[in-house]
């Protein structure tokens, strides 16, 4: 059974671009939910979709949105990018009553 | 308000039991997990126990949970190099993938 699949890996940009980050969930599983990892704050809760719809917002400025297609498929957008917003986003998907996550390899962003 | 507490290093011999210790604030939580999270990779869910548990073992992991404590242990036997790892307490609710996460224990294998 394939993984939870992030494209890009990695990628760079400047100040002021946007960019958009794609995350393909395990097969079956509804949830999709989006985390920024950095050094200094770790694990923070993005937005969590379930069947196309937003169930869940962290404490992120409207900059960053998310959306999640018919097929479970999600994608995260953040524009006018700052260098506070280098980081590795995560996306996990979920399954099953006791809220297991199962995570993509991440996309590794730099801001420059 | 709701917080997770984790040491950020453990030190062992290879060959030793590592225990990583992890607290956490909300008494309604369900469920609580163990993730690790290797170098350049995603977090991996390694195991987790359902509140009204006490004890949960899975091969070289034991889970000990003291709920009144409000604390969270996760031993690994016999460790080895490729246990060198961060690992990730969190704790949640039924059905609901809003987690909320320690800040990761960089567990540091001497050999």
């Amino acid at each position: 059974k394939a993984g939870v699949t992030q494209t890009p890996r990695y990628l760079i940009k400047t100040r002021g671009q946007q960019v958009t980050l794609s995350c393909s969930p395990i097969s079956g599983h509804r949830s999709v939910s989006w985390y920024q990892q950095t050094p200094g704050q770790g694990l923070q809760f993005l937005f969590e979709y379930f069947s196309e719809t937003q169930r869940n917002k962290g404490n992120f400025p409207g900059r960053f949105s998310g959306r999640q297609f018919s097929n479970s498929r999600s994608e995260m957008n953040v524009s006018t990018l700052e260098l506070g917003d280098s980081a590795l986003y995560l996306c996990a998907s979920g399954k099953g009553a006791a809220g297991e996550l199962f995570f993509g390899e991440g996309s590794r962003l730099t801001v420059l | 308000g709701e917080d997770v507490e984790q040491s950020l290093f453990l030190s062992v011999r290879e060959g030793d039991s590592s225990v990583i210790n992890c607290t956490y604030t909300d008494s309604s939580s369900t469920y609580l997990y163990w993730y690790k999270q290797e170098p350049g990779a995603g977090l991996q869910l390694l195991t987790y126990i359902f509140s009204n548990m006490d004890m949960k073992q899975d091969q070289r992991l034991t889970v000990l949970l003291n709920k009144k404590d409000k604390h969270l242990s996760l031993r690994i036997a016999d460790t080895q190099t490729g246990d060198s790892a961060i690992y990730f307490c969190a704790e949640g609710m039924d059905s609901n993938y809003q987690l909320i996460w320690g800040a990761g224990t960089k567990l540091i294998i001497k050999p």
